[in-house]
C-alpha cells in the first residue's frame, strides 16, 4: 500500500533549468496539493486541483506551473528555477476537502 | 485569513512525563483539524484527525481536543518516551489545510 510517492527525493537545479515533481497516489483521492516547507515559515501552499482535469492556485503559487491529467497524478512543475525556490516540496491527497491529508515523503530542492 | 499559531515553539521534558501542545486558529469554520508528527528529513505523519463535529481523538498515549467556539486544540501525550522526539504540527482545513509552525518536542532519556 504505497499511499502518496513523490519522485525525485533530491535534486540539485542550477538557476534557469527547469524540472517537473511527480506526485502519485494509489488511494482514488480526488484532492491533491503541493506544499512547500521553509524553515521558519512552515508549510504553505502552491497549488492544488480538486480532481482530474481541474487546478487552483494556493498561497505562494508564483513561479510554479501544475497539471492534473491523470486522478492519481499531480505534476508540479519549475520553468525557470530560482535560488528562492530552494525548498522541501509536499505533496498530499485526500478523498475530498472535508478528510484528512495524507502526505508524501518529500523532494528535497537546491537551487544553486 | 487563517492563522494557526503552536505554542510553545519548543519543549524540552525527561521520559516519563505527560506533556500537552497547543494549537490556536483564528477562523472557527473549520472542516476539521489534523495533528502530525514529522521526524528530520521525513514526510509528515498523521496522528490525529478530528472532525468539526467531535470534541476529542484518541490513538493510544495521543489525545487530542478541539474547542472550536474558543479556537483552540491540544494534543496530549501520557508516559513520554524518547521515540516520541519529533516536531509536531498542528493543521486546520477550512477549504485549505493551514499548518501551524509546529512544536519541537524532545523527550530526554
Amino acid at each position: 500500500n504505497a499511499g502518496v510517492t513523490q519522485t525525485p527525493k533530491f535534486r540539485v537545479l542550477k538557476t534557469g533549468q527547469s524540472m517537473t515533481l511527480l506526485c502519485a497516489q494509489d488511494m482514488n483521492h480526488e484532492y491533491m496539493y503541493w506544499y512547500r516547507q521553509d524553515p521558519g515559515m512552515g508549510l504553505r501552499l502552491i497549488h492544488y486541483s480538486v480532481g482530474e482535469g481541474t487546478t487552483a492556485k494556493g498561497e505562494v503559487p508564483d513561479g510554479y506551473n501544475v497539471s492534473r491529467l491523470k486522478k492519481q497524478n499531480f505534476l508540479l512543475g519549475l520553468e525557470s528555477a530560482a535560488p528562492s525556490q530552494t525548498s522541501v516540496y509536499f505533496c498530499a491527497s485526500s478523498i475530498t476537502e472535508f478528510y484528512g491529508y495524507t502526505f508524501g515523503s518529500g523532494t528535497r530542492l537546491t537551487v544553486v | 485569513k487563517q492563522e494557526v499559531t503552536q505554542i510553545p515553539a519548543a519543549l524540552s521534558v525527561p521520559e516519563g512525563e505527560n506533556l500537552v501542545l497547543n494549537c490556536s486558529f483564528t477562523d472557527s469554520a473549520i472542516y476539521n483539524l489534523q495533528w502530525f508528527r514529522q521526524d528530520p528529513g521525513k514526510g509528515l505523519t498523521s496522528l490525529l484527525l478530528i472532525q468539526s463535529s467531535q470534541r476529542e481523538q484518541t490513538s493510544g498515549r495521543l489525545n487530542a481536543s478541539l474547542d472550536k467556539s474558543s479556537g483552540r486544540s491540544t494534543l496530549y501525550i501520557a508516559a513520554s518516551q524518547p521515540g516520541d522526539s519529533a516536531t509536531y504540527l498542528c493543521a486546520v482545513n477550512n477549504n485549505d489545510m493551514r499548518f501551524g509552525a509546529g512544536t519541537r518536542l524532545t523527550v530526554k532519556p
